[in-house]
């Protein structure tokens, strides 16, 4: 079945340090990838989404490309602060008739001053 | 806020016992999904409804249901719980119909915890 598998974490990085969170997926067809971004005790936010090969999802200075040839959409950021200390979930979400999302399992993001 | 609500945000019983978890949509999107997150399983999606129908199962336990009523608003039940179905629920809800790219928007969650 389709699944998606990020770097285990946590990832523990200095303010205005490069960020990389890797994510790769199984799927059949072309699905639609999303990142989510979760802050404490808080619900899921899309951070951004890309819904076709090299399409470059961007937002908050987030960017991710959707790379088929790898089945790849790491999400990267050229200078974090802490404020961006959250947990980061890539999902995909079939093609079809459902529009459910399947996460992986999450890394979590520490940003030190 | 996402425009998505969820009541009640915290919930403690016991084992053996029914609970029901609700969930309000955005103004006017049509479907809602619900997710458990759990420390073991991670996020998983659990079932999914369109207008009222139901669209889509997950890995959803035959102890839970669940049903989306005419004014789109949706319940989860949850019954005969035991100490694994502690977790957070999430309900998420979009616009348009499932086969569409449209973002989902995800509400608070439900905290439940089964002692």
């Amino acid at each position: 079945g389709n699944s998606v598998t990020q770097m285990e974490g946590p990832v523990t990085l200095s303010e205005e340090a490069f960020l990389t969170i890797n994510c790769t997926y199984t799927a059949t067809g072309y699905p639609s990838l999303f990142w989510y971004v979760q802050y404490p005790g808080e619900g899921l936010q899309l951070l951004l989404k890309a819904t076709k090969a090299d399409d470059k999802g961007s937002n908050k200075g987030f960017e991710a490309t959707y790379r088929k040839e790898t089945t790849s959409f790491h999400l990267e950021k050229g200078s974090v602060q802490v404020s961006d200390s959250a947990v980061y979930f890539c999902a995909l979400k079939e093609r079809g008739n459902t529009g459910k999302l399947i996460f992986g399992q999450g890394t979590t993001l520490q940003v030190k001053p | 806020d996402s425009g998505v609500t969820q009541t009640p945000k915290h919930l403690i019983t016991a084992t053996g016992q029914r609970v029901t978890l609700r969930c309000s949509p955005r103004s006017g999107d049509l479907s809602v999904y619900w997710y458990q997150q759990s420390l073991d399983q991670g996020l998983q999606f659990l079932i999914q409804y369109y207008n009222g129908e139901e669209r889509a199962k997950g890995n959803i336990l035959e102890r839970f249901s669940a049903q989306q009523f005419p004014d789109l608003h949706s319940e989860l039940n949850l019954s005969s719980l035991e100490l694994g179905d502690s977790a957070l629920y999430f309900c998420a809800s979009s616009a348009g119909a499932p086969s569409s790219y449209n973002e989902q928007f995800f509400g608070p969650g439900t905290r439940l915890t089964v002692l």
